[in-house]
């Protein structure tokens, strides 16, 4: 069975602090995704990553991918309360269907 | 707004009844994937079909079924519900039918179980 931990599962920390979530498995993945989740809406995605080693920026929001592609982390920097939210990891298993593998998934909440 | 459209968004039906999860995916995506969000279990996959067919399975319990029709849009049905599939059922859709294609969800339908 392919599982993917997320931690941490909640995460409160006041506005302008940087952060960093960690996605972990013991499985090799051909992707990784980040999703951002708001209450009662489906997962919006962020970003996608494929190489082993890739980093990638989108503004405050930094995504790396392990080299061995079985683990990858989000790390916010300067946080502001519009960050709140459910992020979610997703990992593309290397085969021919696109079934996705979700993390469980870090709540956060950023206070003004 | 994703461009995946879901109803209803609200159902609210009693134990041992049968329901329908509707989806449009979007246009010009030939996967569509349903996937079960429950408060203890998190985002589970329960199925994809691609292009009219069923490209891969999850822990898709048996009383639940899914196609995919040949204008793409796609049904979940739930059968002999419990109180247990009360949960947010999501569909979403890609271009194609692999892992490294995006997907894009819907905004979800909320069901519960009385």
């Amino acid at each position: 069975t392919q599982l993917l931990e997320q931690s941490p599962q909640f995460l409160s920390i006041q506005e302008g602090e940087n952060l960093t979530v960690y996605c972990n498995s013991s499985s090799v993945f051909s992707s990784l995704q980040w999703y951002r989740q708001e209450p009662g809406e489906g997962p919006v995605l962020l970003v996608t990553v494929v190489t082993g080693g890739e980093v990638k920026k989108l503004k405050r929001l930094t995504f790396q991918f392990g080299d061995a592609r079985k683990d990858s982390s989000l790390h916010i920097t300067a946080a502001q309360p519009g960050d709140t939210g459910l992020y979610l990891c997703a990992g593309g298993l290397a085969s021919n269907t696109g079934k996705l593998i979700f993390g469980q998934g870090t709540t956060l909440q950023v206070k003004p | 707004d994703s461009g995946v459209t879901q109803t209803p968004k609200h159902l609210i039906t009693a134990t041992g009844q049968r329901v329908t999860l509707r989806c449009s995916p979007r246009s010009g995506d030939l996967s569509v994937y349903w996937y079960q969000q429950s408060l203890d279990q998190g985002l589970q996959f329960l199925i994809q079909y691609y292009n009219g067919e069923e490209r891969a399975k999850g822990n898709i319990l048996e009383r639940f079924s899914a196609q995919q029709f040949p204008d793409l849009h796609s049904e979940l049905n739930l059968s002999s519900l419990e109180l247990g599939d009360s949960a947010l059922y999501f569909c979403a859709s890609s271009p194609l039918g692999q892992g490294l294609y995006e997907q894009y969800f819907g905004p979800g339908t909320r069901l519960t179980v009385t």
